[in-house]
């Protein structure tokens, strides 16, 4: 069955970069995209980006645009989502979600999502 | 960005009851919009897409109508494994945005 398996949670400091992936097992990766949505209490679901499996093509959130990476490793069928330059209010639960080819489309199976903690 | 607005952001109903969600877009959506269901401590669930259309495997209780700027989400028969926080998200532009949720208990 289809399940997007993600990285364990991280801690970091305001500064430092953050890396998580994205597994996916159970369906044609390569036909599918993927979004990242980050969950706070304050800001609620935030949806930061989508690339492509496929061709590895992006379409980043502008709140997110100068910090954010997302690549895809087809061979691993796995996507990465870098977030650079972390501060204290992006600690969230970042969760991966499969979207269709294209950013504008539903998101129909999430990742258990990967807690992310900034603090000095 | 298109902003999302659901209400109410909680409600308390009894099993059995009709419950319905609100959700407003900022500006026309057509019918690009998508409900969720989250479950405490887990990640989000598609129920509903392109505003009317239930995913396979969610129970026929759940239902959508809406286009335009409004929309609406109904829970028929209200049962206790419903528990759980709602959400709209809009996909007609980018970024895509989710309302802030409503959270619904049992009474």
């Amino acid at each position: 069955q289809v399940q997007l398996v993600q990285s364990g949670g991280e801690v970091k400091k305001p500064g430092a970069s953050v890396r998580v992936s994205c597994k996916a097992f159970g369906y044609a990766f390569t036909n599918y995209g993927i979004s990242w949505v980050r969950q706070t209490p304050g800001q609620g679901l935030e949806w930061m980006g989508w690339i492509s499996a496929d061709n590895g093509n992006t379409n980043y959130a502008q709140k997110f645009q100068d910090r954010v990476s997302m690549t895809t490793d087809t061979s691993r069928t796995t996507v990465h989502m870098e977030l650079r330059s972390l501060r204290s209010d992006d600690t969230a639960l970042y969760y991966c979600a499969r979207g269709g080819d294209r950013p504008y489309d539903a998101l129909d199976f999430w990742g258990q999502g990967t807690m992310v903690a900034v603090s000095s | 960005d298109i902003q999302m607005t659901q209400s109410p952001s909680s409600l308390s109903a009894s099993v059995g009851d009709r419950v319905t969600i609100t959700c407003q877009a900022s500006q026309d959506i057509r019918n690009y919009l998508n409900w969720y269901q989250q479950k405490p401590g887990k990640a989000p669930s598609l129920l509903i897409y392109t505003a009317s259309y239930l995913e396979t495997g969610v129970p026929s209780r759940f239902s959508g109508t809406g286009s335009g700027t409004d929309f609406t989400f109904t829970i028929s028969n209200l049962q206790p494994e419903d528990i759980a926080t709602y959400y709209c998200q809009q996909y007609d532009s980018l970024p895509l945005t989710f309302g802030g949720g409503t959270q619904v208990e049992i009474k």
